[in-house]
């Protein structure tokens, strides 16, 4: 079927560098992305969300670029700090289908001091 | 943003017996309800869509009469692990649609750790 996955497990980072987390999604369906953060034990936290009709959004401190061509998102964080390091997780949405998320594998992130 | 608990955090059964976690939307009303599993390093799957008032769907592999799942009020859904084995270990999730939120949004519980001894 179909799956959202990421490319990179494990992402090791320099504090104050900025980190950038891809993901690709094979359903073309999808109308509405979303990334989690998760930290250890925690359930996943909303970060940000992009609709399908945009191709960039920004919150404080972090980015999110579509791409529909090549069905890629990806997550940039700015000026990563020791309070990033979590595991990322992308998600896709189907509205027609229920709103039912399909989450990709995770990429973890490490930041070093 | 909205707030989803659940209850128990963390838990220990024995092998055979049953046991039910509680989630809840603190501050809104869902009529949908979503339960996920997650095992150590992995993602979280989608096991059930919770609906108020009416039957659980299922998701394929997932057998509906080991985890019930009950969604009697716009605010409560829980999910019950039946004759709990030691596979069953994992951290269970849920999360609830708030419909009045512009992108209907999905808010998650904190995870409850089940451990089957």
């Amino acid at each position: 079927g179909e799956s959202v996955g990421l490319h990179l497990p494990t992402l090791s980072v320099q504090e104050g560098d900025n980190s950038i987390i891809n993901c690709a999604y094979s359903n073309s369906a999808s109308d509405y992305f979303i990334w989690y953060k998760q930290e250890s034990g925690k359930g996943p936290q909303f970060i940000i969300d992009i609709r399908s009709n945009m191709d960039k959004r920004q919150g404080q401190r972090v980015t999110v670029l579509l791409n529909k061509t090549v069905k890629h998102l990806s997550l940039q964080i700015a000026a990563t700090q020791p309070g990033d390091s979590a595991v990322y997780f992308c998600a896709e949405n189907i509205r027609a289908a229920g709103n039912k998320l399909t989450f990709g594998g995770g990429t973890r992130v490490l930041v070093k001091p | 943003g909205a707030v989803v608990s659940q209850h128990p955090s963390w838990v220990i059964c024995k092998s055979g017996t049953s046991v039910k976690i509680e989630c809840r939307s603190l501050d809104f009303q869902a009529t949908t309800m979503f339960w996920y599993r997650q095992f150590p390093k992995q993602s979280l799957m989608l096991m059930a869509t919770s609906n108020e008032g009416s039957k659980a769907t299922y998701e394929q592999g997932v057998e509906k009469d080991k985890f019930l799942i009950n969604h009697a009020s716009l605010t409560l859904s829980t999910l019950t692990v039946t004759s709990a084995h030691p596979e069953d270990s994992s951290f269970y999730i849920c999360s609830a649609l708030d419909l009045s939120s512009m992108n209907t949004e999905a808010f998650f519980g904190q995870g409850t750790r089940l451990t089957v001894v």
